[in-house]
């Protein structure tokens, strides 16, 4: 049990769908990621969330738009997207921002 | 500046043997490294981190070596195992800075 939950953890869309990911921690952490992985490639920070405020947009494309409705849970919704988005989307929270972080296990997204 | 280069790409090391991961970074203004371990199908979970105010940490098998006027920090992990096969990921982090910056990762794999 990683204290941080995430659904689903496989995801097959088209690219016109409508989807959301959802992310839940039961740490009492006040600051939540989103992070993109796709292979080779170093881990990419998306959005930053630090006491359901959001503090960090790295320059995301509309495409994905996340939302923070409480401390615990944190979504990202995704529409219209493109097949080089298809990557293993983790969440992660932590104590406060820049503290160590704790990591879901991912929802693998495939774009068809 | 905020890159953080890791090497190797990928290891594979016998039973027994040593795994060296290494990390080299520039802004010198970074004051935590940590190191996060991913198996196939999880998240990232800690493993073991630093602080520069010493040059090597252990924690049963593995070692962080830290040379800040190299700015170079190392993973070793001793009689490795099958076990340990896994993706290994660099990470850094200043005090005012809301994210990590990661490495690119090394796969390791350990044959029996």
């Amino acid at each position: 049990e990683t204290g941080v939950t995430q659904t689903p953890r496989h995801l097959v869309m088209g690219m016109t769908n409508k989807k959301s990911l959802k992310c839940e921690q039961h740490l009492g952490h006040n600051a939540m990621y989103w992070y993109k992985q796709s292979a080779k490639k170093p881990l990419e920070l998306m959005f930053v969330y630090s006491l359901e405020e959001r503090v960090e947009n790295n320059s995301v494309p509309s495409r994905f738009s996340p939302e923070c409705p409480n401390s615990s849970h944190l979504f990202l919704h995704l529409h219209t997207l493109q097949p080089e988005d298809s990557a293993l989307y983790l969440c992660a929270s932590s104590p406060e921002e820049g503290q160590p972080q704790h990591f879901g296990d991912g929802t693998r997204l495939s774009i068809l | 500046q905020q890159q953080v280069k890791q090497s190797p790409q990928s290891l594979i090391v016998q039973k027994g043997g040593i795994s060296i991961i290494n990390c080299a970074y520039e802004n010198t203004a970074f004051d935590y490294f940590p190191w996060y371990q991913q198996f196939p199908g999880k998240g990232p979970a800690l493993l073991i981190a630093i602080r520069p105010d010493v040059s090597e940490k252990k924690e049963g098998r593995f070692t962080i070596s830290f040379n800040k006027s190299a700015k170079q920090f190392s993973l070793h992990i001793m009689d490795s195992q099958p076990g340990d096969s896994a993706t290994y990921f660099c990470a850094a982090n200043s005090g005012s800075a809301r994210q990590l910056t990661f490495g690119s990762g090394t796969q390791l794999t350990v044959l029996p």
